[in-house]
């Protein structure tokens, strides 16, 4: 099966600041790449995807970025905010359908 | 538009009990799926099924049975509970692009 690793597992920043966490995948027929925010004791909730054709995509402060070649994508936050506080996993899937989790990156944003 | 749901919400079973965790859709989805969550882990996929009457294992079936007589519920069913199936339990279903996650059942196994 796909073997998938998130990196930090952790990560502590300062409101403002920007925030990457990385996700390597193993299986190269891979080709949606979603990133999913979870609050304590709360569903996870899709905050952006990208396509293998695509490269880069973006959403206000929130962008992925994909390296099909290295097998990466990862997810960048700018001008962190309190509320960006949460788990993030990646789930890169070779449907769209069956998603494979990784581990996931607990983000701590400090005022 | 209810979206995902799922129910119970919270599940204390003793071992050797079964149960049917409920979920259900009213976005007209195709594909559904469960998964399950324990401390420090992401989601592992259980079952999935990509429309009525058409099932399949995902990475952890073992213990656990599905099957899906309609669009619209999903549910999935403990034969012989055991503790290490102690987690929170989240339904998805997919529509075009995203998958939209139900609230979760957190089942605890004595």
């Amino acid at each position: 099966g796909e073997n998938v690793e998130q990196h930090p597992s952790t990560l502590s920043v300062q409101e403002g600041d920007s925030a990457v966490i990385k996700c390597t995948y193993s299986d190269s027929a891979s080709n949606y790449f979603p990133w999913y925010k979870q609050e304590l004791g709360k569903r996870p909730q899709l905050i952006i995807d990208i396509r293998s054709n695509v490269g880069e995509k973006k959403d206000q402060r929130i962008a992925v970025t994909l390296n099909k070649t290295a097998k990466h994508f990862s997810l960048h936050i700018t001008e962190t905010q309190p509320e960006d506080s949460a788990v993030y996993f990646c789930a890169p899937s070779t449907s769209g359908y069956a998603l494979n989790f990784g581990k996931g990156t607990s983000l701590l944003v400090t005022p | 538009n209810a979206g995902v749901t799922q129910t119970p919400k919270f599940q204390v079973l003793k071992t050797g009990q079964s149960m049917t965790l409920q979920c259900a859709q009213d976005m007209n989805h195709e594909y559904m799926s469960w998964y399950r969550q324990d401390p420090g882990m992401g989601l592992r996929l259980i079952h999935y099924s990509v429309g009525a009457g058409i099932t399949d294992q995902g990475e952890v079936p073992n213990g656990y049975n599905v099957s899906r007589s309609t669009t619209e519920d999903f549910p999935l069913r403990l034969l012989s509970a055991a503790p290490s199936q102690t987690s929170v339990y989240f339904c998805a279903s997919r529509g075009t692009d995203t998958q939209y996650f139900g609230p979760g059942t957190r089942l605890t196994v004595l």
